[in-house]
């Protein structure tokens, strides 16, 4: 079956420093990631969506300056949360697809101290 | 506003009993999925649709990409339903995925 793995499960961050978070997806070709962010008491935002042999879109506010992403094949993806602050703090969420339906990894929880 | 509004925001059930979660999309989308959020946090996929009914179990889901809705309907609640579920559609363009902002089931004895 498909799965994505996810890491880290959770991480903490000095105020003003990144992280990097990591999704590997399993039994598919991820064609598309897609990186979400949970705040507190909030949705799920989209941050981005990457797609192999195209530009990676963001979508408003939310910047490639802050949010680096990499999609270098069809089984990897990685998201960087660069300077990262208080209001960065929630659960971020990578999905990739194949061409139809979504699998999602379990989330990388970031908070800043 | 939001494209996709999930209602309602909480529900409580008893053992046995049923109901329906709804999404409701400003805009057409091209497929829908349904997923609930385990106890570790992880999204697990209930349900994929691209049109009519699906079901599984005591999960039966809809979707009418015309009249631009999704249910999911849940019968013989039991205690381990209870969770967050949230629904998700599918953009018509690329490969955009929207969620609702789900719905915080309890079911109580």
């Amino acid at each position: 079956g498909a799965l994505v793995y996810q890491y880290p499960r959770r991480t903490i961050c000095k105020s003003g420093t990144s992280m990097r978070m990591e999704c590997q997806a399993v039994g598919f070709q991820a064609t598309s990631v897609a990186w979400y962010r949970q705040s507190p008491q909030k949705t799920f935002e989209l941050i981005a969506l990457s797609t192999v042999n195209s530009a990676i879109k963001y979508e408003q506010n939310f910047t490639q300056e802050k949010f680096p992403i990499s999609h270098p094949n069809l089984s990897f993806s990685s998201m960087t949360v660069l300077n990262a602050y208080l209001e960065d703090r929630g659960l971020y969420l990578c999905g990739a697809t194949g061409g139809s339906d979504y699998t999602f990894g379990s989330g990388t929880r970031l908070l800043v101290i | 506003g939001d494209q996709v509004e999930q209602s309602p925001s909480a529900l409580s059930l008893h053992e046995g009993t049923g109901s329906a979660l709804r999404c409701n999309f400003t805009t057409t989308m091209r497929a829908v999925q349904w997923f609930r959020k385990n106890s570790r946090g992880s999204l697990i996929n209930l349900f994929y649709l691209a049109s009519g009914t699906k079901e599984n179990g005591r999960l039966k889901s809809a979707f009418d990409s015309k009249e631009r809705y999704s249910t999911l309907h849940i019968r013989d609640a039991q205690l381990e339903d209870s969770g967050t579920y949230f629904c998700a559609a599918h953009d018509t363009n690329a490969y955009k995925v929207i969620f609702g902002k789900g719905t915080h089931l309890h079911v109580l004895p």
